[in-house]
């Protein structure tokens, strides 16, 4: 249980493309979302949390004009890098907490495979 | 949520099992254990997580010390498709937000 894919796993594209990942649970609903960036030999960074229903939080420095998120469903968040450059190329990666429709305290995040994003 | 300090690199032979640390002296009370690693280029995999008491499942367990300023994840008979980087988290459970430390890049060698 509690498996969370996301689609594409990889992406190439010129400079000035918007690109659009998604990050569905599977089998299970997820109010929540995360969605990380991840520099080569760096560690996981969150960039935003994405309630469903509402306006996604965004960390410090992130910004929301340029990675636009929605969160239209329970089991659906999507990332959309607009206008991308190649300064944003990185491993991009969702989460969603736990299992079922109540979010119980300590659930685990579970984690989608990542994609892969190379601006030209 | 409090900090926690891990060694950068282990080894460890294949089929012996794999003991790693975590320091986390300044946990608080209602903060978790959380345990998770990342194989090279994938997204990061969730172990096993705990509150007090040491916990068991099919990949791992998790010794949490009695005063719960430290823990150690145990993969019994470990494989080459362990060699990953093992973090451990501690998060309060009603936080949502993970921050990630460097974790303990674990080689698994033949």
């Amino acid at each position: 249980g509690a498996v969370v894919s996301q689609h594409p796993s990889r992406v190439i594209c010129k400079s000035g493309t918007s690109v659009k990942i998604e990050c569905r649970s599977l089998d299970f609903q997820a109010t929540t979302m995360f969605w990380y960036r991840q520099f080569p030999k760096q560690s996981l960074m969150l960039m935003a949390t994405s309630n469903e229903g509402s306006k996604a939080t965004y960390e410090q420095g992130v910004e929301k004009d340029k990675f636009l998120i929605n969160h239209a469903s329970l089991t659906l968040s999507t990332l959309t890098v607009t206008s991308a450059h190649p300064e944003d190329s990185s491993f991009y990666i969702c989460s969603a907490r736990g299992g079922g429709t109540i979010s119980r305290e300590g659930q685990p995040q579970h984690f989608g495979d990542g994609t892969r994003l190379s601006i030209l | 949520d409090a900090k926690t300090t891990q060694p950068p690199s282990m080894d460890c032979a294949e089929g012996r099992a794999a003991n790693l640390p975590c320091n986390h002296s300044t946990i608080s009370g209602n903060e978790y254990v959380y345990w998770y690693r990342q194989i090279h280029s994938q997204g990061p995999q969730y172990i096993i997580h705990g509150l007090k008491n040491n916990e068991t499942n099919e990949m791992a367990s998790l010794i949490i010390t009695e005063d719960r300023k430290s823990s150690t994840l145990i993969l019994p008979h470990a494989t080459l498709r362990d060699t990953a980087v093992y973090y451990c988290i501690v998060k309060a459970g009603n936080n949502r937000k993970l921050i990630w430390g460097l974790g303990t890049s674990l080689a698994v060698n033949p």
